[in-house]
């Protein structure tokens, strides 16, 4: 079946501007994990969600990053404001379930670049 | 919270010389542990991972892995590496239960040489 997709696959931007990146889980996957991955850094946990559950939104860095995850599918990440330091590839993941037990499943990501 | 450290960076080895990645994590319990690769312009894809049972555990494309308690260490190996393994490397630690569950390590970036 079709894996974890992204859109878009890359995104340049100018700073100060807002952008909003998507997700498409693998159906039937109730948990959603956003990552970030800057040049020489590990994966940064941002956010997940699990079903209709509360979002766990501890990664997150700032409030100018925000998701949201509409009928338990699709998610979208924003960030409001752009700042140079947010370029990065943000990656998405979905797992079965949630728990680390659950492998997680990755999109290709979304090359952002703040201009 | 849990954490993954991989000290090398970098490593370069010549097609079909043998292969050991480091990987090194902290965690006050059982960990689970994962490897993943991530090839240029493709996902992160998962290698292998151990949860319990038998330490050393075997993967797809022909990596395997063991888990050595006493030196909190998950190291990745193959004996004989093709072109095709050149690609980035991350080693993850993930806590039973809890909110937070998935560490990644900085990655290590192999390249082979002809």
């Amino acid at each position: 079946g079709a894996g974890v997709s992204q859109s878009p696959s890359n995104k340049v931007t100018e700073k100060g501007k807002d952008v909003e990146l998507r997700c498409d889980p693998i159906s039937g996957h109730t948990a959603l994990y956003w990552y970030r991955q800057s040049l020489g850094q590990g994966l940064e946990f941002l956010i997940y969600f699990q079903g209709n559950s509360a979002p766990d939104k501890s990664g997150l860095p700032s409030d100018r990053f925000s998701a949201e995850r509409t009928g338990g599918s699709v998610s979208t990440l924003t960030i409001q404001r752009t700042q140079q330091e947010d370029s990065a590839v943000y990656l998405c993941a979905s797992s079965l379930n949630r728990g680390a037990v659950d492998t997680q499943y990755f999109g290709p990501g979304t090359r952002l670049t703040v201009l | 919270a849990q954490s993954v450290t991989q000290p090398d960076i970098h490593i370069t080895v010549s097609e079909g010389a043998s292969l050991e990645l480091r990987c090194n994590y902290s965690y006050g319990a059982t960990p689970y542990l994962f490897w993943y690769v991530q090839s240029p312009g493709q996902g992160l894809q998962l290698l292998l991972k151990y949860f319990s049972g038998d330490t050393l555990v075997q993967g797809i494309k022909g990596f395997e892995a063991e888990f050595k308690r006493s030196q909190s260490s998950f190291n990745l190996r193959k004996p004989s590496v093709h072109w095709s393994d050149a690609a980035e490397y991350f080693c993850a630690v993930g806590a039973k239960g809890g909110n937070n569950d998935m560490r990644f390590g900085a990655g290590t970036r192999l390249t082979v040489k002809p």
